[in-house]
């Protein structure tokens, strides 16, 4: 079935520096979005994106955190300064269509372990 | 707010049992419920939703889930599970008009040979 993947799949990262996970969505998929997932915990909302623009963002979602996807390239999450407690698993996913009354299925990727020492 | 519980963190079965797992959720308005299976070291795979009519959903790899407005309820069920079953189980649930997807907190299904 269609696949979105993820890159990197790990990444380690010291307190501070920047760092961009990147995400190749499914090919005709319009709707993007990130999610994170501290180990052992449940996977959570942080934002999703259409047509260039942030839909709808998480508290989780915070200041340091920005999407993107230049020219229909990867999209993207950076976080610029990061922190200890951005150490989690970001999944990305795609959907054709977003809310309403079209329900559209999710794709995700295998996700990137991110760890910030 | 839509909030998920699955209350068994984990679940135990022979090879050929059945299974439920167990899901339950939050929400005042129209809702829609999904299941994804994670296998190790992998991305989350769609298993199965529910938005309205027929409340048995069928899915794939002999999977089915039962709506229950009552119970508030998405349980997941299987009649003969295969060692390939073994992964996690995330129940999703989205209130209608919205994108972000609430998952709960996953149920990793063991199963022995």
């Amino acid at each position: 079935g269609p696949k979105v993947l993820q890159i990197p799949s790990h990444q380690i990262i010291d307190m501070g520096q920047m760092v961009t996970l990147n995400c190749d969505p499914v090919s005709n998929h319009l709707y993007f979005y990130w999610y994170k997932q501290i180990l052992g915990q449940q996977m959570e909302f942080l934002v999703n994106f259409y047509n260039g623009k942030v839909m709808e963002k998480s508290k989780l979602f915070k200041d340091q955190f920005s999407v993107e996807r230049p020219d229909g390239s990867y999209f993207t999450l950076k976080i610029q300064p990061t922190a200890l407690e951005d150490s989690a698993v970001y999944f990305c996913a795609s959907s054709l269509v977003g809310g309403g009354d079209n329900y559209a299925e999710q794709f995700f990727g295998p996700g990137t372990r991110l760890t910030v020492l | 707010t839509q909030t998920v519980s699955q209350s068994d963190a984990h679940v135990t079965v022979f090879e050929g049992d059945s299974v439920e797992l167990r899901c339950n959720y939050s929400y005042g308005g129209s809702i829609y419920l999904s299941w994804y299976i994670q296998h190790h070291g992998h991305g989350l795979q769609f298993l199965l939703k529910y938005y309205s009519g027929n409340p048995v959903v069928q899915g794939v790899n002999g999977f089915e889930a039962e709506f229950s407005k009552s119970d508030s309820s998405f349980h997941l069920r299987k009649a003969s599970v295969h060692w390939s079953d073994s992964a996690v189980y995330f129940c999703a649930v989205r209130g209608g008009g919205a994108d972000r997807l609430t998952f709960g907190k996953g149920t990793q299904l063991i199963i022995q040979p």
